[in-house]
């Protein structure tokens, strides 16, 4: 069964960095690309950028190009996303997700990261 | 980037009646469109890919149809568990990017 487990809830201040994580498993994980959906609260679906595994390919929205970075670590079958310093404006819920091909549909979530970001 | 427009906002239907929602695209997308459905306190789930495809796991009430710039997902008899917020994705160019979403209630 194919399984995108994501790291707990975080609660942080403006300009503290984070790091969440997304470990996949039952499938190869180095051979799907692996990206991520943010949906603020009460909001619709972004998408943010993907990276294939097998060679940490990585490419982003324009929208979040410099403002996150995403990054994995086959050996442990986990990508990440992660922000140098947090704005209030990042508050939201973080989903990993698994897309069938390098552009293809989401075939798989994860259960979603909330993060908020307050003083 | 390709803005992707969902039509209407909000659709208020009956249990057992048929539904239909509608997405289009502002240049061709060829048929590199997906929907997705997604209930409150819950991650999105792949309903429809390459604009008329099935999921796994999909019933069969649900469809889709179009190419190119316009596109619809048809619930031909409502039931209560399709109460829900669903979304269009076109996956042909990037960035990928997702319409605003149509919330079909209970009429």
């Amino acid at each position: 069964e194919v399984q995108l487990v994501q790291s707990g809830a975080e609660v942080k201040k403006p300009g503290e960095s984070l790091k969440i994580s997304c470990k996949g498993s039952g499938y190869s994980f180095t051979s799907y690309w692996i990206g991520w959906v943010r949906q603020m609260p009460g909001k619709g679906l972004e998408w943010m950028g993907i990276i294939y595994p097998g060679d940490s390919d990585t490419r982003y929205s324009p929208s979040f190009q410099g403002q996150v970075t995403i990054s994995a670590d086959k050996s442990i079958s986990t990508a990440y996303l992660q922000w140098s310093s947090l704005k209030a404006s990042d508050t939201a819920m973080y989903y990993c997700v698994r897309h069938d091909g390098v552009a293809g549909p989401i075939d798989y979530w994860g259960q979603g990261t909330l993060v908020t970001v307050s003083s | 980037e390709i803005v992707m427009t969902q039509s209407p906002a909000t659709l208020s239907v009956s249990p057992g009646e048929r539904a239909t929602l509608s997405c289009r695209a502002s240049q061709s997308v060829s048929s590199n469109l997906a929907w997705y459905q997604q209930k409150p306190g819950q991650a999105p789930r792949l309903l429809i890919y390459g604009a008329s495809t099935r999921a796994t796991g999909i019933p069969a009430r649900f469809s889709g149809s179009g190419s190119g710039t316009e596109f619809t997902l048809t619930i031909s008899s409502l039931q209560s568990e399709d109460f829900a917020v669903y979304y269009c994705q076109q996956y042909n160019n990037w960035p990928l990017t997702f319409g605003q979403g149509t919330r079909l209630e209970i009429k």
